[in-house]
């Protein structure tokens, strides 16, 4: 089945940078990968996706990009501010079955003011 | 619309104990699914209905655990016979499929925190 693996596990970066988070999938039939937020104790929130036909999406201070050729993903956010703080989980997905999501880890970030 | 409820927020019970947790998703999403959340984990998908019908499960759900959406609108989740490593979040999300290559998001619900004693 597929595995998406996520690095890193941890992330602190100071109000104002930037950080990123990447994930690796290894079922070359995946074709869409959404991003969720997580707050302590509420439910995930999507806060962006990609489908494998696009390179590169942006929301704001919010982008994604995808290699579909080394498979991997990776989430970017700018001009990070404390809000920002929470677990970020990459997800792969196949259409063949369902668009059933296939979570990384989770990154848990922290950004100080 | 308030989006994806679920009902009960948190369950403890006794090992041995059959539980049933209830998902009511977004009104006009036809598809619903059922992931399990354990504490510093990604949410793992455990089974998925398009109206009514079980379209998919996965390898971890083990016989003791079953899922339905009789009409096509809410579900429930039951497992029996409950044991310790049935503690977790048990999470329900819903999205619309408009049958082509464009899915839409998933949307998840706040969760049944189940705990075995």
């Amino acid at each position: 089945g597929e595995n998406v693996e996520q690095h890193p596990s941890t992330l602190s970066v100071q109000e104002g940078d930037s950080a990123v988070i990447k994930c690796t999938y290894s079922d070359s039939a995946s074709n869409y990968f959404p991003w969720y937020k997580q707050e302590l104790g509420k439910r995930p929130q999507l806060i962006i996706d990609i489908r494998s036909n696009v390179g590169e999406k942006k929301d704001q201070r919010i982008a994604v990009t995808l290699n579909k050729t080394a498979k991997h993903f990776s989430l970017h956010i700018t001009e990070t501010q404390p809000e920002d703080s929470a677990v970020y989980f990459c997800a792969a997905s196949i259409q063949g079955r369902g668009y059933a999501l296939n979570f990384g880890k989770g990154t848990s970030l922290l950004v100080t003011p | 619309d308030t989006g994806v409820s679920q009902d009960p927020r948190h369950k403890i019970t006794k090992r041995g104990q059959n539980v049933t947790f209830r998902c009511d998703p977004i009104s006009e999403h036809n598809r619903l699914y059922w992931y399990r959340q354990t504490l510093g984990q990604g949410p793992e998908f455990l089974t998925y209905f398009q109206n009514e019908a079980q379209l998919e499960k996965s390898r971890l759900l083990s016989d003791r655990f079953s899922a339905e959406r009789p009409k096509g609108s809410f579900s429930t989740l039951e497992i029996q016979r409950t044991e310790q490593g049935d503690s977790a979040m048990y999470l329900c999300a819903s999205s619309f499929w408009t049958g082509d290559y464009s899915n839409q998001p998933q949307h998840f619900g706040d969760g049944t925190r189940l705990s075995i004693l």
